[in-house]
């Protein structure tokens, strides 16, 4: 069974602060999705990552994929309110699994203005 | 470019009855997905869809669970005899590309009292 652990579970910080979440595994995945989640509402995909040490910038967030592409991370540069929200990380596996996405358990991030 | 749909969006049922949810995925997709989420967790991973043909089921989809995708379009859930521990948010999610870049609806609120 493959597993993907995020951290940290929650993170509150004051606007204009960086802030960075993680997620880890002992397998290998394909690919690994980010994405953010609102109350209510499906998660929205943010970025792919697909080779090893790959990163990627979206405005004030970069995203890493591990060079063994068993990790990642999310890196936020100088949160702001609208950046309030569930991140989650999620890895496919590919193979015989290859429809399936594994989710880590997600990081509830609030930004206070 | 509509997104994926769900309906309804909310269901409060009363347990042991019958529940049905449909989701329409984005519209040149092929690959459907259902997950469920429970409240502090991530999606959890449930049944797979590429184009009419169910290619994986986990083993959280209990035998009184059933998905169909008839025509390779929409694609139905049906829970029979609900149970409380059925109360989640449904998730259905639709790809096309080569990463299983996963695009999700909104969800079903599902309430069991």
């Amino acid at each position: 069974t493959q597993l993907l652990e995020q951290s940290p579970q929650f993170l509150s910080i004051q606007e204009g602060e960086n802030l960075t979440v993680y997620c880890n595994s002992s397998s290998v995945f394909s690919s690994l999705q980010w994405y953010r989640q609102e109350p209510g509402e499906g998660p929205v995909l943010l970025v792919t990552v697909v080779t090893g040490g790959e990163v990627k910038k979206l405005k004030r967030l970069t995203f890493q994929f591990g060079d063994a592409r068993k990790d990642s991370s999310l890196h936020i540069t100088a949160a702001q309110p609208g950046d309030t929200g569930l991140y989650l990380c999620a890895g496919n596996a590919g193979g015989t699994s290859y429809g399936k996405l594994t989710f880590g358990q997600g990081t509830i991030l609030t930004v206070h203005p | 470019d509509t997104g994926v749909s769900q309906d309804p969006r909310h269901k409060i049922t009363k347990r042991g009855q019958n529940v049905t949810f449909r989701c329409d995925p984005i519209s040149e997709h092929n690959r459907l997905y259902w997950y469920r989420q429970t409240l502090g967790q991530g999606p959890e991973f449930l049944t797979y869809f590429q184009n009419e043909a169910q290619l994986e089921k986990s083993r959280l989809l209990s035998d009184r669970f059933s998905a169909e995708r008839p025509k390779g379009s929409f694609s139905t859930l049906e829970i029979q005899r609900t149970e409380q521990g059925d109360s989640a948010m449904y998730l259905c999610a639709s790809s096309l590309g080569a990463y299983n870049e996963q695009f999700f609806g909104p969800g079903t609120r599902l309430t069991v009292l």
